[in-house]
């Protein structure tokens, strides 16, 4: 059964970078057909998308967040990380990591999902 | 990119149906038949429900269907539970390439 795991610091300071990894286990993440994906949720809030890789480090960022982010992946790890730069308070949110299915025939989702890891920007 | 439209809430009581809608535009929802649906119970992470507009995944109640007509696709809950109480979001690829995630939907079992 494969699984998600979301790790890093749980406070970051305003205008430093915000650094997560996500660690996949019981598969592999050099899977076809499959992206990684990060998707953050603001307290109180709806989802957004961050941002989905491939294993060959094919990207795709949200337009809005595209300026401040990276995401990148390490097969001989089997994680993937992203980086949100020069943050404020408004990147506080809850940040989830997410397998995403993606093919022309049947499209794109997110399955299955981190538990999630709260990171909130404070001095 | 602006997220995809739903009702801030809905709410129904025990065994009534009821239906969510997801509106957005020619160039996500309209365009393509790749819409999903996720359930969130609170503190939880999302659950996938729905994926391809209208395919369930192996293990949700056949209870869950989706629909798509145009720009808006829909979410409907037939014999409506006490569990199915949750935030729901629809999700949609878009012809950037890019993905995005509508507003979200409180769902009150009344």
């Amino acid at each position: 059964q494969l699984q998600l795991q979301e790790s890093g610091p749980g406070l970051v300071k305003p205008s430093e970078t915000l650094s997560l990894t996500c660690t996949v286990s019981g598969g592999s993440i050099s899977s076809s057909s499959y992206y990684w994906g990060w998707i953050r949720q603001p307290p109180g809030k709806g989802l957004e998308w961050i941002g989905s890789i491939y294993y060959s480090g094919s990207t795709y960022y949200n337009p809005s967040l595209k300026s401040r982010v990276t995401i990148s992946v390490d097969t001989s790890k089997n994680q993937f990380s992203v980086k949100l730069s020069s943050v404020t308070a408004a990147d506080t949110a809850v940040y989830y990591c997410a397998r995403e299915t993606w093919n022309y025939v049947s499209g794109n989702w997110f399955d299955p999902w981190g538990q999630g890891t709260l990171v909130t920007v404070s001095s | 990119q602006s997220a995809l439209t739903q009702p801030a809430s809905v709410s129904g009581s025990p065994g009534q149906s009821i239906t969510i809608s997801c509106t957005g535009t020619s160039s996500d929802v309209g365009g393509y038949n790749y819409v999903s649906w996720y359930q969130q119970h609170p503190g939880k992470a999302p659950k996938l429900m729905i994926y391809e507009v209208s395919s369930r995944p192996s293990g949700v109640s056949n209870r869950f269907s989706g629909s798509k007509s145009g720009n808006t696709a829909s979410l409907t809950i037939s014999g409506l539970q006490a569990d199915d109480e949750a935030d729901y979001y629809c999700s949609s690829y878009t012809s950037s390439s890019t993905r995005v995630f509508g507003t979200g939907t409180t769902v009150t079992v009344l």
